[in-house]
């Protein structure tokens, strides 16, 4: 059964750092791009980029660009999203996601992890 | 980037009616296009993708069509369990992925 299980949530100040995980398991973790997917209290979901854990490939959506980091360790199957300095507009939902087919980023995402809730607040 | 607007951004409906959903590309996305279902304090759910095909276990109550720049949900007779937030995304090419911002299905 494939399963992508998040790390906890977590309450920052402005202008700390954080890294949070997502867990694949079920699958061949080196064969799928997986992605992460922001979604602030109350509104839409938004891609912010994907990484291809094979080779560390590594795309991001414009309006991400910069604003953080994405990563995978494949040794321990883990996808990585962090920031170097958080701000209070960084508070949302994030979750990691899995695209249906192991060729290609571009596509929709039929696995989705539970969600890690980050709250930025000083 | 390609621009998904989705319409209404609320929809008002009694059980057992039917339930239609809109959503826009601001340009061609050919039929790359999928639908999510999200409910409170839960992740997005898989729907439908290439436009019309109902994903693993969905029930033949949710059905899309369209394709180029329009699309449609469609939900034949609402059950309670479908009030919810539905999404649509597209997945043209790698030009990037973006979502609509969501049509609410409430209770009338």
């Amino acid at each position: 059964e494939v399963q992508l299980v998040q790390s906890g949530a977590e309450v920052k100040k402005p202008g700390e750092s954080l890294k949070i995980s997502c867990k694949g398991s079920g699958y061949s973790f080196t064969s799928y791009w997986i992605g992460w997917v922001r979604q602030m209290p109350g509104k839409g979901l938004e891609w912010m980029g994907i990484i291809y854990p094979g080779d560390s490939d590594t795309r991001y959506s414009p309006s991400f660009q910069g604003q953080v980091t994405i990563s995978a360790d494949k040794s321990i199957s883990t996808a990585y999203l962090q920031w170097s300095s958080l701000k209070a507009s960084d508070t949302a939902m994030y979750y990691c996601v899995r695209p249906f087919h192991s060729s290609g980023w571009w596509d929709y995402f039929d696995y989705w992890g539970q969600g890690t809730l980050v709250t930025v607040s000083s | 980037e390609i621009v998904m607007t989705q319409s209404p951004a609320t929809l008002s409906v009694s059980p057992g009616e039917r339930a239609t959903l809109s959503c826009r590309a601001s340009q061609s996305v050919s039929s790359n296009l999928a639908w999510y279902q999200q409910k409170p304090g839960q992740a997005p759910r898989l729907l439908i993708y290439g436009a019309s095909t109902r994903a693993t276990g969905i029930p033949a109550r949710f059905s899309g069509s369209g394709s180029g720049t329009e699309f449609t949900l469609t939900i034949s007779s609402l059950q309670s369990e479908d009030f919810a937030v539905y999404y649509c995304q597209q997945y043209n090419n790698w030009l990037g992925l973006t979502f609509g911002g969501g049509t609410k299905v409430e209770i009338k």
